[in-house]
């Protein structure tokens, strides 16, 4: 079956740097979808990419959808501690009853 | 972004009780629905599929009997937890897809405790 590859499973970094989350499958996808998910709660959806070669920016967050159609990343500059959470990417095939295949999630970690 | 209410966000029952949760898709009317379930620090794990007025989808493993999924409206899916037991224990998500849309909106989960 389809999978993400989400790795590391947690990062830590310091207020104020950048980090880059890359998501790799074994199969194309048409749309990557990028969540963060907070202890507790449902995931939200961050960024949605729907064309390979795609980089779309929300805020201080930028993410780009694989000219291979078989990866993406997640870019954060300027970390704050509220980006704690736990990051997931997940990858969708065309069509109304279409599942989204998840990633693992990176649990990420800021110090102030 | 769209609004996707569950409910309730906790609930504590006896084992051989059963328990529903409501997900409703507030501003938007949705199509299909979807019921995850996540153990502590996994990943979502997809039990469902349902569509309005037709059956759910079931994934393999997952009990049809055990987890009864209505999706009787455009804005309101259902999943019944029938005579739980602490293995069911687990926090349970739904998402909900809008017409003509490839975003999936979350609801905020129920954690479900089975004593």
């Amino acid at each position: 079956g389809q999978q993400l590859n989400q790795s590391p499973q947690s990062m830590f970094i310091q207020e104020g740097e950048d980090v880059s989350m890359n998501c790799t499958s074994s199969s194309i996808f048409n749309t990557w979808l990028w969540y963060k998910q907070d202890p507790g709660e449902g995931p939200v959806l961050l960024i949605a990419l729907y064309k390979a070669g795609e980089l779309t920016s929300n805020g201080r967050l930028t993410a780009q959808f694989g000219i291979t159609r078989k990866d993406s990343f997640l870019n954060i500059s300027a970390s704050i501690p509220s980006d704690v959470g736990i990051y997931f990417c997940a990858g969708q095939l065309p069509g109304a009853n279409s599942k989204l295949t998840f990633g693992k999630g990176i649990t990420l970690s800021v110090r102030p | 972004g769209a609004v996707v209410s569950q409910h309730p966000s906790r609930v504590i029952c006896k084992s051989g009780t059963s328990v529903k949760i409501e997900c409703r898709s507030l501003d938007f009317q949705a199509t299909t629905m979807f019921w995850y379930r996540q153990f502590p620090k996994q990943s979502l794990m997809l039990m469902a599929t349902s569509n309005e007025g037709s059956k759910a989808t079931y994934e393999q493993g997952v009990e049809k009997d055990k987890f009864l999924i209505n999706h009787a409206s455009l804005t309101l899916s259902t999943l019944t937890v029938t005579s739980a037991h602490p293995e069911d224990s687990s926090f349970y998500i739904c998402s909900a897809r809008g017409t003509g849309t490839e975003k999936l909106f979350f609801g905020s989960g129920t954690q479900l405790s089975v004593l």
